[in-house]
């Protein structure tokens, strides 16, 4: 199974500020059909189900706001959220769907400084 | 509107299954694909299966395989995840969600709509 690493585990952030999240995929997960990279990424709010916000690595959920942004290749990748809002504290996770047996990363927790 | 709905709250002894339902509604039940993930008390998400929902085929993570079954009724719009031999362990919330495909890659993508959650409490 692919192993899906984030970084870091938690990470406390001021309001307006940038929250950086890493994801490390333990292989290529480069779609060869498309040329596009199997990685999405989720936020969980406590009590929540999972809400989608970026598939193919970069590319935003309809209704997502744009402060929101997916970048990387390889095995490298990252979430960004922009200029941090209070309603964005929760939890973070990426996935692969690159396999056919789907893995997630640990998930990474974002808060207010 | 897309959704999924999933059944209700379940509690069950050591050494029993649960069945889980999901009915999809707003959208061709057939045409996608219907994961199952799990999430355990103060844990991560826990990929377990998928079905698709068009043919029956079936794919499921090698932690539950021989304990778990995901099946589907077409007429229904509904699947199901059936989970056997329960531990303490297996105490989760369960979701299911919905997977793209894509036709123009023919890719079995990423996961867009989710159910609210079962939770399953085993105890003796």
């Amino acid at each position: 199974d692919i192993v899906m690493t984030q970084s870091p585990d938690s990470l406390a952030v001021s309001l307006g500020e940038r929250a950086t999240i890493n994801c490390k995929p333990s292989q290529s997960v480069l779609y060869s059909s498309n040329n596009k990279h199997c990685l999405a990424w989720y936020q969980q709010k406590p009590g929540q189900p999972p809400k989608l916000l970026i598939y193919w690595a970069s590319t935003r959920e309809s209704g997502v706001p744009d402060r929101f942004s997916g970048s990387g290749s390889g095995t490298d990748f990252t979430l960004t959220i922009n200029s941090l809002q209070a309603e964005d504290v929760a939890v973070y996770y990426c996935h692969q769907y690159y396999s056919s047996r789907r893995t997630f990363g640990q998930g990474t927790k974002v808060e207010i400084k | 509107q897309v959704q999924v709905v999933q059944s209700g709250a379940e509690v069950k002894k050591p050494g029993a299954s649960v069945k889980v339902s999901c009915r999809a509604s707003g959208y061709t039940f057939t045409a996608y694909f219907m994961h199952w993930v799990r999430q355990a008390p103060g844990h991560g998400l826990e990929w377990m299966g998928w079905i698709n929902a068009g043919n029956g085929n079936t794919e499921y993570s090698q932690r539950f395989q021989g304990r778990v079954s995901i099946t589907r009724d077409t007429s229904a719009s509904t699947a199901y995840m059936e989970l056997s031999s329960l531990g303490s362990e297996d105490t989760a919330v369960y979701y299911c969600a919905r997977g793209v495909y894509d036709p123009n890659w023919n890719c079995n993508c990423h996961m867009d709509v989710w159910g609210k959650g079962t939770t399953v409490t085993v105890s003796s």
